[in-house]
């Protein structure tokens, strides 16, 4: 089967860095996304990790570690529009589907 | 900025009632899904498309839903009878099958079903 965990909800200070944790277990790995959704709008692409290590890019960055079926979303110089939900998601087969499959997301407050 | 079109964004309707949302796919690209989204259960897959064929639609409850793609610009998700449980918001995505490739996500239906 499959199963994605994450914390459901975190609270961080504006300016700080948080990191959101996110564990897989699937049938196959192809790749582990995450997505931003701000309250009554639609998922919007952050990160991808095919391959183990860290990718970049900006204030965010995203790790993944395929041999412990993990990955982590690291925010940085958090900002109060940073306040959204974070999903994971997994493409979990090494076949052509390319579907992917959601964990139930982190709800992140930041504060001032 | 390419976009995701779904209508209606807000549907209110009676129990037993048909409900037909929409997906306007960004041209171009070959997959499209349907995701269901609820407080409890999170984004769920119904359904998906590659090259307007059905891929996979065991997510869905086969006796009330149904999804098409008649043309590569109108995908169709459709609820006959409705139910109550059914409230969620709908959303439709779109991309190109590839490693590395994510998503584009339209606004969503948002259902209720009184």
């Amino acid at each position: 089967g499959q199963n994605i965990d994450q914390p459901t909800e975190m609270t961080a200070t504006e300016g700080a860095i948080v990191q959101i944790n996110c564990t897989y277990q699937t049938s196959g790995f192809n790749g582990l996304f995450w997505y931003q959704q701000h309250a009554g709008e639609a998922p919007t692409f952050l990160s991808y990790n095919v391959l183990d290590g860290l990718e970049e890019k900006g204030r965010f960055s995203s790790f993944l570690s395929r041999s412990k079926g993990y990955s982590y979303l690291l925010l940085k110089e958090l900002q109060m529009k940073d306040s959204a939900s974070y999903l994971c998601a997994v493409r979990p087969e090494g076949d052509s589907s390319y579907k992917l499959i959601f964990g139930s997301g982190t709800r992140l407050l930041v504060r001032p | 900025d390419a976009r995701v079109t779904q209508t209606p964004r807000h549907k209110v309707t009676e129990m037993g009632q048909e409900v037909t949302m929409r997906c306007q796919p960004i041209l171009g690209h070959n997959t499209v899904f349907w995701y269901r989204q609820t407080m409890m259960q999170g984004l769920e897959l119904l359904a998906y498309f590659r090259n307007r064929a059905p891929l996979d639609d065991s997510g869905m409850p086969k006796d009330r839903f149904s999804a098409e793609m008649p043309d590569a610009t109108l995908a169709t998700l459709k609820i006959q009878p409705s139910e109550p449980r059914d409230s969620a918001v709908y959303f439709c995505a779109s991309g190109l099958a590839g490693p590395g490739y994510g998503y584009t996500f339209g606004s969503g239906t948002r259902l209720t079903v009184v």
